[in-house]
């Protein structure tokens, strides 16, 4: 069982803004700066979101990050077909010395 | 271009011994924080460990077990995995991160560790 907290399941229809949450402690997202991973199938994960509500280049900015204390939350909005994969937040635990991941959304475009 | 490519999977009986190598080119991969993540099957990513060429930290599964590595002259990361249990079995990615940014910017293909007897 993770020490960061995520619905195991989230959906919406296209067009839709969807969000997706993440809630751990105050020694790893209450520290430290957040990142958000998008997981296809048989492809490597991909950063969406560092330091909390960055953007790397070439991802969209339907994809928005934001922090509150120990939560921290990935919105896209404009939902589309293919933004069906998994999420995962991940941060750096200071008590722990480790990375740790959530255990996961499934998003699914209804 | 930046491309990581690991190497080394395979199928291994419990107990027993295995070596990954993640082969970087590029960049050179001592300028980064170069992480292991593993997705077991049917699971989420679980992260495994990390080095910036001077410091290693390992998830507590693992600690004891493996040990991470690299060789800058080969610009290759690796992952020595030892007294392997079937919980163990995983797809494995190398991964580099920006320093002190926790932007994975960069990640390999991923190699398969099945522990079976």
């Amino acid at each position: 069982q993770s020490v960061l907290t995520q619905p195991p399941s989230a959906s919406g229809t296209p067009g839709q803004r969807v969000t997706i949450s993440c809630s751990g402690g105050s020694s790893n997202i209450g520290r430290n700066s957040v990142s958000w991973c998008q997981h296809l199938p048989g492809t490597a994960p991909k950063v969406l979101i560092y330091k909390d509500d960055q953007r790397p280049s070439g991802v969209p900015d339907r994809f928005s990050g934001s922090k509150s204390g120990t939560s921290t939350s990935l919105a896209i909005s404009g939902l589309r077909s293919e933004d069906e994969a998994d999420y995962y937040c991940a941060v750096w635990d200071d008590s722990l010395s480790v990375w740790v991941f959530g255990g996961g959304t499934k998003l699914t475009v209804l | 271009q930046v491309q990581l490519v690991e190497s080394g999977g395979g199928v291994v009986q419990p107990g027993r011994s295995l070596g990954l190598s993640c082969a970087a080119s590029g960049f050179t991969s001592s300028s980064y924080v170069m992480h292991w993540v593993r997705q077991p099957p049917g699971k989420g990513l679980e992260w495994v460990a990390i080095t910036d060429g001077n410091n290693k930290f390992y998830a507590d599964s693992v600690k004891g077990r493996f040990t991470i590595s690299s060789d800058n002259s080969k610009n290759t990361l690796y992952l020595q995995m030892n007294s392997l249990r079937a919980e163990d079995t995983a797809v494995y990615y190398c991964a580099r991160e920006v320093p002190r940014s926790g932007l994975f910017d960069y990640w390999g293909q991923g190699t398969l560790v099945t522990v079976s007897s």
